[in-house]
């Protein structure tokens, strides 16, 4: 199965702040990556797939970047709504897999 | 607008079976594949698996192979979940996903989730 690490799996930040993401996987995965966000006591909700794709209704703070192994999930401008965990998935293979997440705390 | 609602959750010994339920509305449903995610309580993401949009393939993680079964009913736009022999780390809200194309590709969409506790 390939595998996905997240770093840093947490971080403190203020509103305003630019905050950067990485998911690194085991092997390539070319653009097959998604990225998403899941509040407290919230199901996850899609944000970026194919990479840097933004899903619809997605505010343009959000971006994503990256292929192959390397990939980077940036927030430009933290919102009080964004304090979160994000999660990335990879969907290159019949095995389906996430990153242990990200949260983003005040 | 795209509503996924998760059902059939509950508390459950080790050793026995659960059938969960996932009614969808607002799509299409023969167009899409449908998945099930899992969250353990405190920890991360999980998935579980799919059914493709035609019912035709099937795929599991390692880690519920052989004891869940996914399926699919379109004349009530509705998949399951049946889950036997069910472990204590079979603890878990457990998500209806649906794919965003036919099979195995990223969840557009979720429902709030089911919780399933597996405990003697």
């Amino acid at each position: 199965d390939i595998q996905l690490t997240q770093s840093p799996s947490s971080l403190s930040a203020s509103v305003g702040d630019r905050v950067t993401i990485t998911c690194r996987a085991s092997q390539g995965v070319a653009t097959w990556l998604a990225w998403y966000q899941q509040r407290p006591e919230k199901a996850p909700k899609s944000l970026i797939y194919a990479a840097s794709v933004l899903q619809n209704g997605v505010p343009s703070r959000f971006s994503g970047s990256g292929s192959g192994t390397d990939f980077t999930l940036t927030i430009t401008g933290l919102q009080p709504e964004d304090f979160a965990t994000y999660y990335c998935q990879h969907y290159n293979s019949d095995r389906l897999t996430f990153g242990g997440g990200t949260k983003i705390e005040i | 607008q795209v509503h996924l609602v998760e059902s059939g959750g509950g508390v459950v010994q080790p050793g026995r079976s659960l059938r969960l339920s996932c009614v969808t509305s607002g799509f299409t449903f023969s167009h899409h594949g449908m998945h099930w995610v899992r969250q353990a309580p405190g920890k991360g993401l999980e998935w579980v698996a799919v059914i493709w949009y035609d019912g035709n393939n099937e795929y599991y993680a390692d880690s519920v192979k052989g004891r869940f079964t996914i399926s699919r009913d379109s004349s009530k736009d509705t998949v399951y979940l049946q889950m036997n022999a069910l472990r204590v780390d079979d603890t878990a809200r457990y998500y209806c996903a649906r794919d965003s194309s036919s099979g195995l590709t990223y969840f557009d969409y979720w429902g709030q989730g089911t919780l399933v506790t597996v405990t003697s």
